[in-house]
């Protein structure tokens, strides 16, 4: 059973719509939740939610965490071309160096 | 910036072929993990090292090894490689602290024919 979920697995908007990527994780063991852009290449990473920071914002795109309901989203205002991409959410586990990764969400925008 | 560097960004190998996929950090980090990514599978941890010459599987080690005996470089090593290994490898990084945000190279694209 996987541990982090996203949804939904694809989305076409178009430019100057607003989405929101949802993203569910399991409680035990849970440290952190992340956000990671990934174009052509590497995954950039977005965001870092924890337990003492549950929102962060940085210019069109903002995330929080949802500790009670166990989810995050990302949400991203007046999308542009440059943010078609898959974007990925990982939770790092308590006392873990690694990431678990969702299976991501695949966001295009059209002109 | 963190620098993550793979050595090949695109790889075609014969199956049973012995393969090293090379991994070098400049950022002086203790961590390094190697992930496969796959359509529909998303990103799935092979090793990860968290000092030299120390290693731990991830979900997925079987059909792969990894050495890292210097701290910047880790290697993955498919012994013989399989058809089944064709796939997105992505090697990352990161500092001691626990859940540090991975910094990712830019991937090497393995093909086995």
């Amino acid at each position: 059973e996987d541990k982090v979920v996203q949804s939904p697995l694809s989305l076409v908007v178009h430019e100057g719509d607003t989405v929101t990527l949802n993203c569910s994780y399991e409680v035990t063991n849970f440290r952190s939740l992340l956000w990671y852009k990934q174009e052509k290449k590497a995954p950039t990473f977005l965001f870092m939610l924890t337990s003492s920071g549950i929102e962060k914002k940085s210019g069109r795109l903002s995330s929080i965490l949802d500790k009670k309901e166990l989810f995050s989203i990302l949400n991203i205002t007046a999308t542009q071309t440059g943010d078609s991409a898959v974007y990925l959410c990982a939770q790092g586990g308590a006392g873990s160096y690694q990431l678990t990764f969702g299976k991501g969400t695949k966001l295009s925008v059209i002109p | 910036d963190v620098k993550v560097t793979q050595s090949s960004r695109y790889l075609v190998k014969r199956t049973g072929e012995k393969v090293f996929l090379e991994c070098v950090q400049d950022m002086d980090h203790e961590n390094m993990f190697w992930y496969r990514q796959d359509p529909g599978l998303g990103l799935r941890l092979i090793y990860f090292s968290y000092d030299v010459k120390m290693k731990e599987k991830g979900d997925i080690p079987e059909g792969y090894s990894v050495s890292r005996e210097k701290k910047e470089r880790f290697s993955l090593i498919l012994e013989s490689a399989s058809t089944n290994q064709t796939s997105m490898y992505l090697c990352a990084s990161s500092p001691w602290a626990y859940n540090s945000p991975l910094h990712f190279g830019n991937g090497t694209r393995l093909t086995v024919t």
